[in-house]
């Protein structure tokens, strides 16, 4: 158990909806990070942050987006979703310039 | 970041020393070798990580060659839960803050009974 809990383990929706992903962080850890694992597309960064505030993204699309709260867990909200976004979503959480820990991710799958 | 080269897959017998190796030649001085698992769809496993020494913890050993152009992770008695995808990764850690890691596609590693 890394600490990092994630929920929910599964989601189910239909092309077209919206969904909120949500990440806790291990405490006393204050970075956040999102990752996407697609079948063809391995595991992916899509973004970073540190006690709130953006701190790096990565191929993160236009209709997602997320924030972190100042109780410092995180959610990762899913727009106009698309056959293609159907993946693995694995949240992160480190200390400043610690070790990455991952939680136990959160399937979605779009219909 | 550094590139980094695994090979696919591997076996290895269980009970035997699994020992994985990782290619990458590019990395530069301030950059750490990391090893991660991700055993079936679970969340990836942090296993240990090094920058010059060798490191050993209570999963695994890490053998950095001294141009650090390689590394080798040494799982010493493989048991069939080490059945996993096993990335390495070149990372650079510095003073602003952590950053991403970037996944390759990593070795399969196949414990054999």
């Amino acid at each position: 158990d890394s600490g990092v809990t994630q929920t929910p383990k599964h989601l189910i929706t239909a092309t077209g909806q919206r969904v909120t992903l949500r990440c806790s962080p291990r405490s006393g850890d204050l970075s956040v990070y999102w990752y996407q694992q697609s079948l063809d597309q391995g595991l992916q960064f899509l973004i970073q942050y540190y006690n709130g505030e953006e701190r790096a993204k990565g191929n993160i699309l236009e209709r997602f987006s997320a924030q972190q709260f100042p109780d410092l867990h995180s959610e990762l909200n899913l727009s106009s979703l698309e056959l293609g976004d159907s993946a693995l979503y694995f949240c992160a959480s480190s200390a400043y310039t610690d070790t990455q820990y991952f939680g136990p991710g959160t399937r979605l799958t779009v219909l | 970041d550094a590139k980094t080269t695994q090979p696919p897959s591997m076996d290895c017998a269980e009970g035997r020393a699994a020992n994985l190796p990782c290619n990458h030649s590019t990395i530069s001085g301030n950059e750490y070798v990391y090893w991660y698992r991700q055993i079936h769809s679970q969340g990836p496993q942090y296993i240990i990580h090094g920058l010059k020494n060798n490191e050993t913890n209570e999963m695994a050993s890490l053998i950095i060659t001294e141009d650090r152009k390689s590394s080798t992770l040494i799982l010493p008695h493989a048991t069939l839960r080490d059945t996993a995808v096993y990335y390495c990764i070149v990372r650079l850690i510095s003073n602003f803050g952590n950053e991403k890691l970037t996944f390759g596609t990593g070795t399969r590693l196949t414990i054999i009974p």
